[in-house]
């Protein structure tokens, strides 16, 4: 079975630094999706990012960008020039290429506060 | 640009209660999904339905039932809740189920707090 585990349950930055969340996954697939999402105090999940794992090339979107590290099985989401708005749990997740999404995994989160 | 619509956002129950949380999504998908949030838990799913017709289930399905009414509705019924069934409920569609492409990516609803006493 797949685990995903994120070792940060809380993290605090000061507000335009940039800010590193770590990401393992246990798993025997070859090809999967890795995502980061995003929940802020209002509850909305929000799609960060996402990461195909036959791709070499890491996934950016604009101030988020992601360490993909295969071999190591590692995903760490950065942040860079982290803004209020940025403070939220960010969950983990992961699925196999060819599962649908009911095999979602998802790690516990890490609570992100960004201090002005 | 509704995407994902649940209701009611908050409820509180007494034990016993029975109780339907009710989604929608506009966006034409297939597949639909019901999860529930717990402290250091991070997201557990109870059911899924693939396409219209179908439902299947997922980690945590027991007390709870559920009916895709439509291509657009997926609704989740406790019939009897319990206390340990107090967390946040979470709606989510995507495009298709299955397969190496973004289609298969969730979008979720803004969630609903269930409290049972």
């Amino acid at each position: 079975a797949q685990t995903v585990t994120q070792s940060q349950p809380e993290m605090s930055v000061q507000e335009a630094e940039t800010v590193t969340l770590s990401c393992t996954y246990d798993t025997s697939e070859n090809n999967y999706y890795l995502f980061w999402y995003k929940q802020p105090p209002s509850r909305q999940m929000i799609l960060v990012i996402r990461q195909e794992a036959y791709k070499q090339q890491n996934a950016t979107e604009n101030r988020f960008s992601v360490n993909f590290q295969k071999a190591a099985k590692s995903f760490s989401l950065k942040i860079s020039d982290s803004q209020l708005g940025d403070t939220a749990m960010y969950f983990c997740a992961f699925i196999p290429w060819d599962q649908g999404a009911q095999k979602l995994v998802f790690g516990q989160g890490t609570r992100l506060t960004i201090n002005p | 640009n509704a995407g994902v619509t649940q209701t009611p956002k908050f409820q509180v129950l007494k034990t016993g209660q029975s109780m339907t949380l009710q989604c929608a999504q506009d966006m034409n998908h297939n597949s639909m999904y019901w999860y529930r949030q717990d402290p250091g838990m991070g997201l557990r799913l109870i059911y899924y339905s693939a396409s219209e017709g179908t439902t299947d289930k997922g980690e945590v399905p027991n007390g709870y039932n559920v009916s895709r009414l439509n291509k657009r509705e997926f609704s989740l019924r406790l019939e009897s809740a319990a206390p340990s069934q107090t967390s946040v409920y979470f709606c989510a569609s995507s495009a298709i189920n299955g397969g190496l492409s973004g289609a298969n990516v969730l979008t979720f609803g803004a969630g609903s707090r269930l409290t049972v006493l």
